[in-house]
C-alpha cells in the first residue's frame, strides 16, 4: 500500500533563510506532485516531477525527485512572507489511477 | 475559461439528512476525484471515476455515494450514514493516464474551489 510522509509537518522560518521540506513514499512510483494550499483555499499545482533526477524550479522554490531513494525535496531559497502556506506532496500509484497525498507541511515565514 | 466549479461554497446539514455536493468541469478530463480534508490534515480520497458510468471507492468511501452520468459532472452525496461529515470537500479532475499508457505528461490534477460542509 502506498504511503506518503512529509517532514517537517510544521516549519517556522525567518525571511531570507533557506530550508528544505522532505517527502518520502513507500512503494515504487515515477510521478510526484507538489501543491500549495493557502488557508481556506483550494490546492494550486506547483510542480510535476516525472523521472529520477528530475529538478524543477519556479522562483524561490526548487523541487527534485530521487525515485531510487523514494524521496522528493522542496527547497526554499531566501524565504519571503508570501511563501507562507501549506505544501503537499502527492504520489501517483503504478496503476495510474490513485494519487495519495502526504499530510502537508505548514510553512510560516516570519519577517 | 476552462476549469472546475464546485457548489455550494458552504453547506449545512441537519442530522439524518442527505446532502449533495456539485462538481462540474469543462476541461474534457476523463478522470474525476473527490477528497475530504479535515482541519490541519492532508487530503483523503473518497471516490474516483475514470470513465462515465464507472467509479471506484477510495480510502474513506463509507457514508458517501457518487454518480457519473456525464463526463463533465461528478456529484457527491453525503448520506446520513456519515456520522462525522464536517470537513472541506475538494473535487479534482485530470487526464486518465491509463489511456496514455502511462506516457509521461506534464499534467496534474486540477482542483475546484471546495465546499465546506458543516453540521447543524
Amino acid at each position: 500500500e502506498l504511503k506518503v510522509e512529509q517532514n517537517p509537518l510544521f516549519l517556522s522560518m525567518q525571511e531570507g533563510k533557506n530550508y528544505t521540506i522532505y517527502c518520502n513514499y513507500s512503494t515504487t512510483s515515477d510521478r510526484l506532485y507538489w501543491y500549495r494550499q493557502d488557508p481556506g483555499k483550494s490546492l494550486e499545482s506547483l510542480f510535476v516531477l516525472l523521472s529520477n533526477g528530475a529538478v524543477k524550479q519556479e522562483g524561490r522554490l526548487m523541487a527534485s525527485l530521487d525515485t531510487k531513494a523514494r524521496l522528493s525535496t522542496l527547497h526554499i531559497t531566501a524565504a519571503v512572507h508570501d511563501l507562507s502556506a501549506t505544501y503537499f506532496c502527492a504520489v501517483e500509484g503504478t496503476s495510474y489511477d490513485k494519487v495519495i497525498f502526504g499530510p502537508g507541511t505548514s510553512l510560516s515565514v516570519i519577517p | 475559461d476552462g476549469g472546475i466549479t464546485q457548489s455550494p461554497k458552504y453547506l449545512f446539514r441537519k442530522e439524518g439528512q442527505n446532502v449533495t455536493l456539485s462538481c462540474e468541469q469543462n476541461l474534457n478530463h476523463d478522470a474525476m476525484y473527490w477528497y475530504r480534508q479535515d482541519p490541519g490534515q492532508g487530503l483523503r480520497l473518497i471516490y474516483y471515476s475514470q470513465i462515465v458510468n464507472d467509479f471506484q471507492k477510495g480510502d474513506i468511501a463509507e457514508g458517501y455515494s457518487v454518480s457519473r452520468e456525464k463526463k463533465e459532472s461528478f456529484p457527491l452525496t453525503v448520506t446520513s450514514a456519515q456520522k462525522n461529515p464536517t470537513a472541506f470537500y475538494l473535487c479534482a479532475s485530470s487526464i486518465d493516464r491509463r489511456r496514455t499508457g502511462g506516457v509521461p505528461l506534464q499534467e496534474t490534477q486540477y482542483f475546484g474551489p471546495g465546499t465546506r460542509l458543516l453540521v447543524l
